[in-house]
Parts: structure tokens; C-alpha cells; sequence
């Protein structure tokens, strides 16, 4: 069974300019998740889908980043414009359904200059 | 509202040695506890978990963790670490019936030849 696919998997931008990342999760998973990892932290939620649909999105800083799952499967998340305190590992999840095991992607490593 | 507190950000143990890593949860509602495993450059992936039952969870690689509700803790051991146990431990915590995961802030396990 293949797994939570991410890409890229590196990426560096300059402050003030937009980047997006790409989630592909496991197939039949209702339920895919993004966090944030911010070096020496743990993982945090940013938003969580339920098919198209979010579920929770009250971590999301909705003033820069935005998130879609049109078709319920892949998922995007984009931020415009970037900050320095956005570098961080994104990372995406997917689960069968809600409260499920949660199966995590490699993540995206993004460095703001 | 929910924490978890890893204590050690860091733990240095000879090869062959036990080790324990520690972790404390605060919470007024019921909750399950999990031990999330990362290695360089990979996303996390599920140790062990606690949902009910017995207080002695057994998970991969080895691995187990305790359940102490009296002391609200959840500490994971092995007695007998491996070079390819280096990597970076997270605690979490879920409310029942909730679908947010709380992480600790991690502990990097340094296994020394």
C-alpha cells in the first residue's frame, strides 16, 4: 500500500513571496490533516478535512495560508506571502476516517530567507 | 484545555543500554496517549498507543509504554536500545471523542557507540 505522498520535498523562498505544497493521501482516506513543525517543536494542527470539506481550521493564519481538497483527495496548501516564521517542516496526514490512525507524509521542508 | 510536556529534549544512551523517555500530560477529561517515532528526514510514524485497558502498551521495534492516570504520565521504555533507535520521539495526547492530536515538544534520542 502506498503511502502519504508529499511535494517538494525542500523548498527555499524569499520573505514576501508565495509557495504551495502538494498532498497526495492514501487512497479511501476520508480524513487528511496538515500540521506545522516548527524546528524543536512538535507537530501542530494547521487543518484537518473531512472529504472536501474542513473540519478544523482555527490554527490556520487565514490572513496568509489557505488550504483546498476539491475532489476529496489530493490537497493543497499555500501560502501568500510568505513570513520568516514560516520556515518550518510542513507535513500532511491522511486516516480512513476521523479519530483513526493517522498515517504521516515525509514533509516539506521550507526555509524563508 | 490539553498539554503535553516532554521533559528531556534530549537523551544520550550507550548502545545496548535502557533508556526512558519521559512524558506528562494534563488534561480534565479523559484521553488516549500516543508515542509518535521520527527519524531524519521522514514523517512520523505510530509507536504505541493507549486507548484502554491494560496500563502496559506494547508497540514496534521493541518499545513500551505505561500509563499512570495517578501521576498523568506516560513514559516509553526499552531495555535495550539500538544505533537505528536514533531519532526523535513525540508524546501526544487525543481527547475522547475529539479528533485533535496535542504533540510535546519531542526528545532526541542520541544512541552513543
Amino acid at each position: 500500500e502506498a503511502g502519504v505522498a508529499q511535494s517538494p520535498r525542500y523548498k527555499i523562498i524569499e520573505k514576501r513571496q508565495s509557495v504551495a505544497f502538494w498532498c497526495n493521501p492514501i487512497s479511501g482516506h476520508a480524513t487528511l490533516y496538515w500540521y506545522q513543525q516548527i524546528l524543536g517543536q512538535g507537530p501542530k494542527l494547521l487543518i484537518q478535512f473531512q472529504n472536501n470539506g474542513v473540519v478544523d481550521d482555527s490554527q490556520l493564519p487565514k490572513d496568509r495560508f489557505s488550504a483546498e481538497r476539491l475532489k476529496g483527495v489530493d490537497s493543497t496548501l499555500k501560502i501568500q506571502p510568505a513570513k520568516l516564521e514560516d520556515s518550518a517542516v510542513y507535513l500532511c496526514a491522511s486516516s480512513l476516517i476521523s479519530r483513526n490512525e493517522q498515517f504521516f507524509g515525509p514533509g516539506t521542508r521550507l526555509t524563508v530567507l | 484545555a490539553q498539554s503535553v510536556t516532554q521533559l528531556d529534549s534530549q537523551v544520550p544512551v550507550f548502545e545496548e543500554a535502557p533508556v526512558e523517555l519521559r512524558c506528562n500530560y494534563s488534561s480534565s477529561v479523559s484521553v488516549y496517549l500516543f508515542w509518535y517515532v521520527q527519524y531524519p528526514n521522514q514523517g512520523l510514524q505510530l509507536l504505541l498507543k493507549y486507548l484502554s485497558g491494560s496500563t502496559l502498551v506494547k508497540g514496534i521495534n521493541g518499545f513500551e509504554a505505561e500509563f499512570n492516570k495517578s501521576q498523568t504520565s506516560f513514559h516509553l521504555r526499552k531495555p535495550s536500545v539500538h544505533i537505528s533507535d536514533t531519532a526523535e520521539y513525540f508524546c501526544a495526547v487525543r481527547v475522547v471523542r475529539d479528533d485533535k492530536i496535542i504533540f510535546g515538544k519531542g526528545t532526541r534520542l542520541h544512541i552513543l557507540p
